[in-house]
């Protein structure tokens, strides 16, 4: 199974929103709900942020969003802030395997 | 505390073996499926292995045929042994929790990862 395809930058100012899209196939994106997003800051273990597409763990600002159109899932950061400067992965939970996205790394202007 | 710790990585050759352990805490660990990713410097992460609660065993083709997933319910501990290692195995492992009792599909808990070298 291919990696999921997420743009290698995206970058924002703070206070703006930013979307970072996550894109599969009709077999593997478009046919399960169970798309998750982490966040990852250097020498850091990655933190989860989003689960099965647009479910927010406790703990996790209410800025972030995640949704789901067609083969491409989104992760949307409200309000940007310095502090959500980090590489930023989406993965994809099937029956048998999982896969990552390439990562994004959002940059705060 | 909720913990995962990882242990056993280091510098190995190629064609070597190695084995890696996790060690889990603050939670009833045999109701969880496990699994292991991976992450070489600079790069993206990648999914290595999952243990289920049945007993379920996967692995990605990059890995398979050569990684062995394990677990001891009653030592609450995840092991990966790597066998015929390449240069492009390299990386930092992670040891990583599914979100749910037997179910769940993301990882919600994380090891601070242990660095595997495959190196002459």
């Amino acid at each position: 199974q291919s990696a999921l395809t997420q743009p290698p930058s995206v970058s924002g100012s703070p206070g703006q929103s930013v979307t970072i899209s996550c894109t599969g196939t009709s077999s593997d994106v478009g046919s399960y709900n169970r798309v998750s997003w982490y966040q990852q800051t250097p020498g850091t273990a990655p933190k989860l942020m989003i689960y099965e597409v647009s479910n927010r763990p406790s703990g996790v600002p209410d800025r972030f969003s995640g949704s789901k159109s067609g083969n491409t899932a989104s992760l949307t950061i409200s309000g940007l802030q310095a502090e959500d400067e980090a590489d930023y992965y989406c993965s994809l939970y099937t029956s048998s395997n999982v896969v990552f996205g390439g990562g994004t790394k959002l940059t705060v202007l | 505390e909720v913990q995962l710790v990882e242990s056993g990585g280091g510098l190995v050759q190629p064609g070597g073996s190695l084995r890696l352990s996790c060690a889990a805490s603050g939670f009833t660990f045999s109701s969880y499926d496990m699994h292991w990713v991976r992450q070489a410097t600079g790069k993206g992460l990648e999914w290595v292995s999952a243990f289920g609660t049945a007993g379920d065993t996967y692995y990605p083709g990059s890995v398979k045929g050569r990684f062995t997933i394990s677990r001891e319910n009653a030592k609450n501990s995840l092991y990966l042994q790597m066998n015929s290692l390449r240069v492009g195995d390299t990386a930092v492992y992670y040891c990583a929790r599914v979100g749910l009792p037997h179910g769940g599909w993301y990882f919600d808990l994380w090891g601070r990862g242990t660095l595997v070298t495959v190196s002459s």
